[in-house]
């Protein structure tokens, strides 16, 4: 069965930086295409990132370029996001989801950027 | 960016009532568009990935339809545990982007 466990969600003021982490097993991780998604409360789904499976490429929305880093561990079989300059309109559930289709997605962890 | 509309913005229906929910893109996206599920306090599910096939696990009263730029949600026969937003995505470009959603209540 595949599971998606993600972590590090918390409180950030704005400007500071946070590191999510998304632990998978149950599938063949090192050949997956894996991506975070992410939902404002009470908002709907915004796609954030996404990383291929050797994690050579990868690919991002404009409004988190040149702050927000996807990267991999295919040993670890684990997926991040490391965030940094963060604003308020950041704050958000983050879900980690597996596959060129997302069929699989953790619970999502919350990230809350104020001050 | 594609930009993707979905109408209704709500849908109230009663059990065994046929819904039809409507995703229209602002530029051709082919047949890549996925549609996903989602309860209150729960991930997305996914649905219906590339227009019609069915994702492991999703009962056949689901169904999709559509090709370039106009796309159809098909729920043959409503369940009360249908009751939820749904979002279609598009991954045909990027930035991936998903429509508002629909809220189908069940009377």
């Amino acid at each position: 069965e595949v599971h998606l466990v993600e972590s590090g969600g918390g409180l950030v003021q704005p400007g500071g930086s946070l590191r999510l982490s998304c632990a998978a097993s149950g599938f063949n991780f090192s050949n997956s295409w894996m991506s975070w998604v992410r939902q404002a409360p009470g908002k709907g789904l915004e796609w954030v990132a996404n990383i291929k499976s050797h994690g050579n490429d990868k690919y991002y929305v404009d409004s988190v370029k040149g702050r927000f880093t996807i990267s991999r561990d295919n040993v670890k079989n684990s997926l991040y996001l490391q965030m940094s300059n963060l604003r308020v309109d950041d704050t958000a559930v983050y879900y980690c989801a597996s596959g060129a289709f997302w069929a699989n997605w953790g619970q999502g962890t919350l990230v809350t950027v104020s001050s | 960016e594609v930009v993707l509309t979905q109408s209704p913005a709500t849908l109230s229906l009663s059990p065994g009532e046929r819904a039809t929910l409507s995703c229209r893109a602002s530029q051709s996206v082919s047949s890549y568009l996925a549609w996903y599920q989602q309860k209150p306090g729960q991930a997305p599910r996914l649905l219906i990935y590339d227009t019609f096939n069915r994702a492991t696990g999703i009962p056949a009263r689901f169904s999709g339809s559509g090709s370039g730029t106009d796309f159809t949600l098909t729920i043959s026969s409503l369940e009360p545990e249908d009751s939820a937003v749904y979002y279609c995505q598009q991954r045909y470009d990027w930035p991936l982007t998903f429509g508002p959603g629909t809220k189908v209540d069940i009377k």
